[in-house]
């Protein structure tokens, strides 16, 4: 397994202003993810976040919206842009390790409030 | 596209009492995981199913795949109030992503 750590785990912010969350890994994994979990809901794939090069966004995802950042094999951001009241939601990292299963582990979450 | 539907999506259930949450996917797919959310929390592995016909057990939880059925089944067996959570399951489609269930929130009254 892998331990994953984000910050901030929660925040409250105003509209029209941007947050970058962080995800930790406590090891060198070749597959990052992020995903949005809104309330009461499942989750959604925001993108996979590539080491050395763009992310792969999922439908309904830009980059201008929700640039991310993958600088090394342990560590992304994700930041949310521009944020409307509709971006409230729990935003989660993921990770898969080399050679698994696809498994992936998740860090605890970060939760976002936009008023 | 590789749809996952759970049912139920909620069930409230009686301590002692068995039951089975199930999990079907539209394509092909011989892997499939189920996770745990507890409230307000992020999600916990608990089973990795890798083949036809595999079975994995961790105390009153128990996890088979069907993959000529393209079924999952989760089942509890004599609930206990500890086991009251938000259950996922999720299927790897062919780019090798999880395609993720509803979930099932289960509440076990005492």
């Amino acid at each position: 397994s892998a331990v994953i750590s984000q910050k901030p785990s929660r925040d409250i912010c105003q509209r029209g202003t941007s947050l970058t969350i962080q995800c930790q890994v406590d090891s060198q994994v070749t597959m990052m993810f992020w995903y949005r979990q809104q309330p009461g809901q499942s989750l959604t794939l925001i993108a996979t976040a590539n080491q050395g090069s763009e992310a792969t966004y999922e439908s309904g995802f830009v980059i201008d919206k929700f640039p991310i950042s993958r600088p090394n094999l342990t560590f992304s951001t994700l930041t949310v842009s521009n944020m409307s009241p509709e971006d409230s939601s729990i935003y989660l990292c993921s990770v898969a390790l080399q050679g698994g299963n696809n498994e992936q582990f998740f860090g605890p979450g970060t939760r976002l409030t936009v008023l | 596209e590789l749809k996952v539907e759970q049912n139920p999506l909620f069930l409230s259930m009686q301590e002692g009492k068995n039951y089975t949450i199930y999990c079907n996917y539209s394509t092909t797919s011989d892997r499939l995981y189920w996770y745990r959310q507890d409230p307000g929390k992020s999600l916990e592995s608990l089973f990795v199913l890798l083949s036809n016909g595999a079975v994995k057990q961790e105390g009153r939880l128990m996890a088979s795949l069907d993959t000529k059925a393209r079924l999952s089944t989760l089942h509890i067996t004599a609930a206990v109030h500890d086991l009251s959570a938000t259950y996922f399951c999720a299927v790897v489609d062919s780019n090798y992503q999880l395609i993720w269930g509803a979930g099932t929130k289960l509440i076990i009254k005492p």
